[in-house]
C-alpha cells in the first residue's frame, strides 16, 4: 500500500522561503506530484518530480529522493496569496494502479504579512 | 474551454436518498476520477475511469457506483446516502500520459 505523511501546518511571513514536507512509504511509484488548493476551491497542480532531483517553476520548486523516501515542496518570495492548503500525491507504479493518484492530508500554509 | 464541470455546487440529502452527481470535461481527456474530501483527511480516491468504457474501485468506492456515460462525463450516484457520505466531492480528469489532473470545482454534499 501507499501512505504519505505531510506536516498539518506551517507558519511564514510574506517574502521569506518556506518548505513543505513529504514522506511517504509505497511499494513503488511513478513520480510525486504536489497540488495548490485554496479555501473552497479546487486543487490546482504545481509540480511533477519522476527523477529524483529539484525542479523549478517560478517561485515554486519541488524536490524528490527515492531513496530518502522524501520530497518536498520549496516555495521562494512568499506571499499572502500563498496562503492555501499543499498536498502531495504519488502516482503508484503497476498495471492496475497507475492511472490513480494517492494524495496525502496536506500542509496548511498560513503567510504573515 | 469550460474545464471540468460539475453539477449540483450544492446539496442537502435525508438519510436513504439517492442521487447522481454530474461531471463533464471538455478536454478531451482520457481518464476521468472522482474523490471525496473530508476535513483534514486530503483527497480519497472513490472510482476512476482509465479510458471510456472502463471503471475502477479507488481507495473508497462503498455506497457509491459510476457510469462513465462517455468520453466527457462521468457520473457517481449514492443509492441509499448516509450521513458518514457528508462531504465535499471533487472530479478531476487527465490526458493519457500527462501527469497533471485537472479539478472541477467540487459538490458541497450534506446528507441528514
Amino acid at each position: 500500500g501507499q501512505s504519505l505523511e505531510q506536516p498539518s501546518e506551517v507558519t511564514a511571513v510574506e517574502g521569506a522561503i518556506v518548505q513543505i514536507n513529504c514522506t511517504y512509504q509505497t511499494s513503488g511509484f511513478y513520480g510525486l506530484s504536489w497540488y495548490q488548493q485554496h479555501d473552497g476551491g479546487a486543487p490546482t497542480f504545481l509540480s511533477y518530480n519522476a527523477l529524483d532531483g529539484l525542479e523549478e517553476t517560478g517561485r515554486f520548486s519541488s524536490f524528490l529522493s527515492r531513496s530518502d523516501s522524501y520530497g518536498y515542496l520549496l516555495l521562494q518570495e512568499l506571499q499572502m496569496k500563498d496562503s492555501a492548503s499543499y498536498f502531495c500525491a504519488v502516482r503508484p507504479s503497476g498495471m492496475d494502479s497507475s492511472y490513480k493518484l494517492i494524495f496525502g492530508s496536506g500542509t496548511r500554509l498560513l503567510v504573515r504579512p | 474551454n469550460a474545464g471540468v464541470t460539475q453539477t449540483p455546487k450544492f446539496q442537502v440529502l435525508k438519510t436513504g436518498q439517492s442521487m447522481t452527481l454530474q461531471c463533464a470535461q471538455d478536454m478531451n481527456h482520457n481518464s476521468m476520477y472522482w474523490y471525496r474530501q473530508d476535513p483534514g483527511m486530503g483527497l480519497r480516491l472513490i472510482y476512476y475511469s482509465a479510458s471510456e468504457g472502463t471503471t475502477d474501485k479507488g481507495e473508497v468506492p462503498n455506497g457509491y457506483n459510476v457510469s462513465r456515460l462517455n468520453k466527457r462525463e462521468f457520473s457517481l450516484r449514492l443509492e441509499s446516502a448516509a450521513p458518514s457520505q457528508t462531504s465535499v466531492y471533487f472530479c478531476a480528469s487527465k490526458l493519457a500520459g500527462d501527469n497533471e489532473q485537472f479539478f472541477g470545482p467540487g459538490t458541497r454534499l450534506t446528507v441528514l
